[in-house]
C-alpha cells in the first residue's frame, strides 16, 4: 500500500541553526501539506502546496519557514533559524485532490536545544 | 475560520464496551470530516471519514455519524479491544481549502 515517508525520524539541532525536513508524498497525489504537533497537543496546519506553489498557510508559517519541491518526488520544509519553540513533531501529508482522503507520514521529531 | 471542538479529552472503557467521541465544528462550509487514530510516536492514521452528503458511515466495528444542522459528528467504536487504545482526532475541512482543522484529541484507554 502506498505511504507517505519522512526523513529523518528525529532531528536534534541547536537554536539558530537551519533544518530541512524531507518528505516523499504518495506518488500520484497532487496536494502536499505540512503540519506540526507540539507534545501532547493537537495537530496544527502549517502550509499546503499545489502545482509548485503555496496554496494556503497558517499564522505559524512565518518568514522562517519555507517549502520546496526540489524534484518530482521530494517535498521539503526548511526552518531557517530554529527557535526553542519550534520543537515539535512535524508531519507531512498528501492527497489526490482537494476533497479526498489525506494521508500522513510517520513524522519527524525536531528537538531544538 | 473553522474551529473544531472534541469531547471527551480522555475516555476509559472496559474491553467489549462501546466508546463514543463527539466533535462539533463551526464553519457550515465544511464538507469533509475524517477521523484519525494516533498511536504513541506515530503519525495520524486515517480510520474513517464522512462527507457532508451522508449521515452515517460504517466500517466493521467503527461508525461515524454526521448531523449537519447541528454541526456535530461522532465516532462510535463497538466491541472495543485493547489495541483500540490510542489518541483519536476528529478533523474538518472546508470546501475552499485542502488543510484539515483538528480537534484536540481523545485519549482512549481500553482495559482488558
Amino acid at each position: 500500500e502506498p505511504e507517505v515517508t519522512q526523513t529523518p525520524s528525529h532531528q536534534v539541532t541547536q537554536m539558530g541553526q537551519e533544518v530541512i525536513l524531507r518528505c516523499v508524498p504518495i506518488s500520484n497525489h497532487l496536494y502536499f501539506y505540512w503540519y506540526r504537533q507540539i507534545l501532547g497537543q493537537k495537530v496544527e496546519f502549517l502550509v499546503s502546496f499545489y502545482n509548485n506553489e503555496i496554496s494556503e498557510k497558517s499564522e505559524i508559517f512565518d518568514d522562517q519557514f519555507s517549502v520546496e519541491r526540489p524534484d518530482g518526488s521530494n517535498f521539503t520544509l526548511k526552518i531557517r533559524s530554529t527557535k526553542l519553540e519550534d520543537s515539535a513533531m512535524y508531519f507531512c501529508a498528501s492527497d489526490g485532490q482537494g476533497v479526498s482522503e489525506q494521508y500522513f507520514g510517520p513524522g519527524t521529531r525536531l528537538t531544538v536545544t | 475560520g473553522e474551529n473544531v471542538e472534541q469531547h471527551p479529552s480522555t475516555l476509559s472503557v472496559q474491553e467489549g464496551d462501546s466508546a463514543v467521541i463527539k466533535c462539533t465544528y463551526s464553519d457550515s462550509a465544511s464538507n469533509y470530516f475524517p477521523w484519525y487514530k494516533q498511536e504513541l510516536g506515530k503519525g495520524p492514521q486515517l480510520i474513517i471519514d464522512i462527507r457532508s452528503n451522508v449521515g452515517e458511515k460504517k466500517d466493521q466495528r467503527i461508525a461515524v455519524t454526521l448531523n449537519k444542522t447541528a454541526k456535530h459528528f461522532s465516532l462510535h467504536i463497538t466491541e472495543t479491544q485493547p489495541e483500540d487504545s490510542a489518541v483519536y482526532f476528529c478533523a474538518a475541512r472546508a470546501k475552499s481549502q485542502g488543510n484539515l482543522i483538528f480537534g484536540k484529541g481523545t485519549k482512549l484507554s481500553v482495559k482488558p
